[in-house]
């Protein structure tokens, strides 16, 4: 049972406009949630996350939003550039120790058109 | 430059190979981790190490073996893999009372 949902597999977004990728969680538990950006033959990045308690963190041009009620958030890239072309995974993790696994989604294949 | 490297690359081994991958952190961390991550699949936690001590083993195969010698050095051996095995291995690093873990670029992986 995934508790980690990125429900479309790819995104097609023209150079400038805004990006957003979803992703809807399960587990009630989970109380910080984390996006990661991976393009091919290398490791995911770690691009930006988010804490329970907030709703809204911004970097750059880097926006991730967190509706609790929902269990949904968000990741919004404005303005979309070519080179944001990667596959975005969002991550989950529960409150334990500080080593607390991280519950991937399948990830979302961003293609910006030039 | 993501601090976390991994060797080798690329890895093409037949089943009754013994082989062992490598990862080294250099960012201080003292938690490692081991993904594997299959085609069209999620990332599958295997093992996880903090102070060099296993703390979680996803109900990985035996023909998995992990060794953690120090905080900054994670090994995963392997021996009789089966051509499902065939994916990306990937390391990673976290440091404790943080939750962002840091990638290594991965070991690509072909049983044959």
């Amino acid at each position: 049972d995934q508790q980690v949902k990125q429900n479309s597999p790819s995104l097609s977004v023209q150079e400038g406009r805004i990006s957003i990728l979803n992703c809807d969680y399960t587990n009630s538990m989970f109380d910080y949630f984390l996006w990661y950006k991976k393009y091919p033959a290398e490791g995911p990045t770690f691009l930006i996350s988010i804490s329970s308690i907030k709703d809204k963190n911004e970097d750059g041009r880097f926006t991730v939003f967190l509706n609790k009620s929902a269990k949904h958030l968000s990741l919004h890239i404005v303005p979309s550039q070519p080179g944001d072309s990667a596959v975005y995974f969002c991550a989950a993790s529960a409150p334990n120790s500080g080593n607390t696994p991280l519950v991937f989604g399948k990830g979302t294949r961003l293609s910006v058109i030039a | 430059e993501t601090g976390v490297t991994q060797t080798p690359r690329h890895l093409v081994m037949g089943m009754t190979n013994k082989k062992s991958l490598k990862c080294e952190q250099h960012l201080g961390h003292n938690a490692m981790y081991w993904y594997k991550q299959s085609a069209k699949k999620p990332l599958e936690l295997m093992f996880v190490y903090s102070l060099e001590e296993r703390v979680e083993n996803n109900s990985v195969p035996s023909r998995f073996s992990p060794e953690c010698p120090n905080s900054s050095h994670l090994f995963l051996h392997l021996h009789t893999l089966q051509p499902e095995d065939s994916a990306l291995y990937l390391c990673a690093s976290s440091q404790d009372q943080t939750r962002e873990q840091y990638f290594g670029p991965g070991t690509r992986l072909t049983v044959t």
